[in-house]
C-alpha cells in the first residue's frame, strides 16, 4: 500500500504570509494527487487536481507542484478565510485511495 | 448546480445496521463513479468504498470489507452504503464524493456532500 506522509501536522502563520505544505508518497505516484481544504463542520473542498491544476473557482494564490514522490501546496499570501485543515489525496494505487494525515493551519 | 446530499445517519448499537443514502443532482449521475469517505471525530479523512458508474465494480477499504456494501440506483440518481456489524470505530461523519467518469481511482474526488453522522454506541 502507498503511504502518504504530510508535513507539518500543524502550522501557525500570519495573514499575508506565504505557506508551504508537503506530502511525500512512499512510492512514485506520477502526478495522481489532489489537495483539499476542510473548514470545521464542513465537507472537504478540492483546490488542486493532477498535482498542479487549479480547480475552477479556486483563488490563484493556491498552487500545487511536484511529481513522483514529493508534492507541495503553496498559498502565496494567506487570507483570513484560508485558515483550515488541508489534506492531500493520492489516487495512483488502484484499488484504493490514501489521504495524508492533514495539516491544520492556524492564525498566528 | 452539482449537488450531493447524504441522509440516513443516526445512533445505532454495536452489531447493528444502517443504510446511508446520497442523492445526486445537477449532473449525469449514471456517468460517474462514486465514493464514500468517512471522518471519525477529531480525526482525518479515510476512504471507505467506491463503485463504478455501472455498478460492475465495487471496492472497499480493508477496515470495512465484508461488513459494508456500496450500491447505486442510477434510475434514482442515488448512491447507498449498507453498513452491517457496526463497531464503535465506525463512528464518523460519512461523506459521499463524486469520482471521475465511469471508473474510480483515475481522477480523484471533485464534489462532496455535506456529510451524515453515524454514531455507534451502546
Amino acid at each position: 500500500d502507498i503511504q502518504m506522509t504530510q508535513s507539518p501536522s500543524s502550522l501557525s502563520a500570519s495573514v499575508g504570509a506565504r505557506v508551504t505544505i508537503t506530502c511525500r508518497a512512499s512510492q512514485g505516484i506520477r502526478n495522481d494527487l489532489g489537495w483539499y481544504q476542510q473548514k470545521p463542520g464542513k465537507a472537504p473542498k478540492r483546490l488542486i487536481y493532477a498535482a498542479s491544476s487549479l480547480q475552477s473557482g479556486v483563488p490563484s494564490r493556491f498552487s500545487g507542484s511536484g511529481s513522483g514522490t514529493e508534492f507541495t501546496l503553496t498559498i502565496s499570501s494567506l487570507q483570513p478565510e484560508d485558515f483550515a485543515t488541508y489534506y492531500c489525496l493520492q489516487h495512483n494505487s488502484y484499488p484504493m485511495y490514501t489521504f495524508g494525515q492533514g495539516t491544520k493551519l492556524e492564525i498566528k | 448546480e452539482v449537488q450531493l446530499v447524504e441522509s440516513g445517519g443516526g445512533l445505532v448499537q454495536p452489531g447493528g445496521s444502517l443504510r446511508l443514502s446520497c442523492a445526486a443532482s445537477g449532473f449525469t449521475f449514471s456517468s460517474y463513479a462514486m465514493n464514500w469517505v468517512r471522518q471519525a471525530p477529531g480525526k482525518g479523512l479515510e476512504w471507505v468504498s467506491a463503485i463504478s458508474a455501472t455498478s460492475v465494480s465495487t471496492y472497499y477499504a480493508a477496515s470495512v470489507k465484508g461488513r459494508f456494501t456500496i450500491s447505486r440506483d442510477n434510475s434514482k440518481d442515488t448512491l447507498y452504503l449498507l453498513m452491517n456489524s457496526l463497531i464503535v470505530e465506525d463512528t464518523a461523519v460519512y461523506y459521499c464524493a463524486r469520482d471521475g467518469e465511469s471508473l474510480p481511482f483515475r481522477d480523484g474526488m471533485d464534489v462532496w456532500g455535506q456529510g451524515t453522522t453515524v454514531a455507534v454506541s451502546s
